[in-house]
C-alpha cells in the first residue's frame, strides 16, 4: 500500500499556482519524497524528489515540512498543459517506488 | 530521442494469445522496472532487473508472465495464454542503482484483450 495520502482532485485557474498537498505522517529518516506526474495516456513523469530540505527545479518546488510529515508540490504559474494526474511517493533506497491513486489536477482557463 | 522507448504502443489480440513487449532503457542505466497500469489507479510493480539479473517479482506476476534482460540492456516482457484480465498499459521505467534514485518511464504498452 502507499505511505502517502493526496485529495483525489483539485482545480486550479491557469497562470495560479497550484499547490498540491500530500500527507506521509509515516515517513521515516531515510525515505525521500518523490513526485511524478502523468499526463493521459503517457508514462509518468519525474518533476522533483526532496529528503529534508525544499527543492526547487525548472518543473516545481517542493516543500516539506520541518516535521517530514506532509509536503507540499507547487507549480508556481500553471498552465493547461499541467492539468494531469499527479503522485507523491516515499521511498528509501532498496525500496520499491508504490504509487497510489495520485490527485488529479486540472487547470482551467 | 533518448529516452525509455517501448515498443508496441499498441496490442489488440485474442484470448488466448500470446503477446511480446519490448523496453530500451536509458543507456547507462543499470536497472529496469516493468510496471502494470489499470484504468485511474497508479501504476503497480511487477518485476525489476538489474543488468541481467531478476532481482525481485510481484505476487502481482502470475506463471503466464516471463520477463528477460539477456544482456543487460533491452527487455522483453511475454504473457503468454492472455486473459481479458491482462488488459492494461504496461509500463517500462529505467533508472541508476543510487540512494537517490529516479526512475525514467518509457510512453507505454497498451494491451487489448478480446
Amino acid at each position: 500500500d502507499a505511505k502517502t495520502t493526496q485529495p483525489p482532485s483539485m482545480d486550479c485557474a491557469e497562470g495560479r499556482a497550484a499547490n498540491l498537498p500530500c500527507n506521509h505522517s509515516t515517513i521515516s529518516g531515510n525515505e525521500y519524497v518523490y513526485w511524478y506526474r502523468q499526463i493521459h495516456s503517457q508514462g509518468p513523469q519525474y518533476i522533483i524528489h526532496g529528503l529534508k530540505n525544499n527543492e526547487t527545479n525548472e518543473m516545481a518546488s517542493l516543500i516539506i515540512t520541518e516535521d517530514r510529515k506532509s509536503s507540499t508540490l507547487i507549480l508556481p504559474h500553471a498552465t493547461l498543459r499541467d492539468t494531469a494526474v499527479y503522485y507523491c511517493i516515499v521511498r528509501a533506497y532498496g525500496q520499491n517506488f508504490v504509487f497510489g491513486p495520485g490527485t488529479r489536477l486540472s487547470v482551467l482557463p | 530521442d533518448t529516452g525509455v522507448s517501448q515498443d508496441p504502443r499498441h496490442k489488440i489480440t485474442k484470448r488466448g494469445q500470446n503477446v511480446t513487449f519490448r523496453c530500451d532503457p536509458i543507456s547507462e542505466h543499470n536497472r529496469l522496472y516493468w510496471y502494470r497500469q489499470t484504468l485511474g489507479q497508479g501504476p503497480e510493480f511487477l518485476t525489476y532487473f538489474q543488468n541481467e539479473a531478476q532481482l525481485e517479482k510481484s505476487r502481482l506476476l502470475s506463471d503466464r508472465f516471463s520477463a528477460e534482460r539477456p544482456k543487460g540492456s533491452f527487455s522483453t516482457l511475454e504473457i503468454q495464454r492472455t486473459e481479458q484480465g491482462d488488459s492494461a498499459m504496461y509500463l517500462c521505467a529505467s533508472s541508476l542503482a543510487t540512494e537517490q534514485e529516479t526512475q525514467y518511464f518509457g510512453p507505454g504498452t497498451r494491451l487489448l484483450v478480446l
